[in-house]
């Protein structure tokens, strides 16, 4: 199993520029979610999916989309990339919602 | 909405010597308290979590403790170790809310 795998690592943007993060996990996991990772701030929840076609927003949802149409991949969207999307992101899964969060590696973008 | 506090923000401890990180939450509806721990550069894992119908988890070095009443739970980390050097976050969650609200992270650094 290749658990939760995202990609890309790291990205540039310039402001107003619009990219997606891909998100892909193989253990059948129903929930899944994207968290934002920023100095001294934890991680904070920007969207999460119980199942495919279901998603409902986090604490921080405002400048991102996300989409659920199977089990396995969980895209982030940024619509209009701003100084303040710069961040490190993880996505996770998880059997249930309230157990055991497996995470991707991360993605550091940067947007100038 | 909940709210989660975490202290202290770093804390350095003797090899060998306990730690003890502490927070605190807001939402008495909540029920589940995961604690995780990353590396630098790496992705969180989970090290330990309870539930709220139990007051104290056990595994090897590690123990979590939580009061209901005062609405606290703490990581215990006994015989510290030079790789318990990491960020440790709490968090915590209910049931009927699938968002997992976050502590700001203690860094804990062992000393040699």
């Amino acid at each position: 199993n290749a658990g939760v795998t995202q990609t890309p690592k790291f990205q540039v943007l310039k402001t107003g520029q619009s990219m997606t993060l891909q998100c892909a996990q193989d253990m059948n996991h129903e929930y899944m979610s994207w968290y934002r990772q920023d100095p001294g701030m934890g991680l904070r929840l920007i969207h999460y999916s119980v199942g495919a076609g279901i998603t409902d927003q986090g604490e921080v949802p405002n400048g991102y989309n996300v989409s659920r149409s199977t089990t396995e991949d969980f895209p982030l969207r940024l619509l209009s990339a701003a100084p303040s999307q710069t961040s490190v992101y993880f996505c996770a899964s998880s059997p249930q919602p309230t157990g055991e969060l497996f995470f991707g590696e991360g993605s550091r973008l940067t947007v100038l | 909405g909940e709210n989660v506090e975490q202290h202290p923000s770093t804390l350095s401890v003797q090899e060998g010597d306990s730690a003890v990180i502490k927070c605190t939450y807001s939402d008495s509806a909540s029920n589940y308290f995961p604690w995780y721990k990353q590396e630098l550069g790496k992705r969180p894992q989970l090290i330990i979590d309870i539930r709220s119908n139990v007051g104290e988890k056990k595994d090897q070095r590690i123990a979590v403790t939580l009061n209901k009443t005062a609405k606290h739970f703490s990581l215990h980390i006994t015989e510290t170790q030079p790789e318990d050097s990491a960020v440790y976050f709490c968090a915590a969650s209910g049931d009927s809310n699938y968002q997992l609200i976050w502590g700001a992270g203690t860094k804990l650094i062992i000393k040699p």
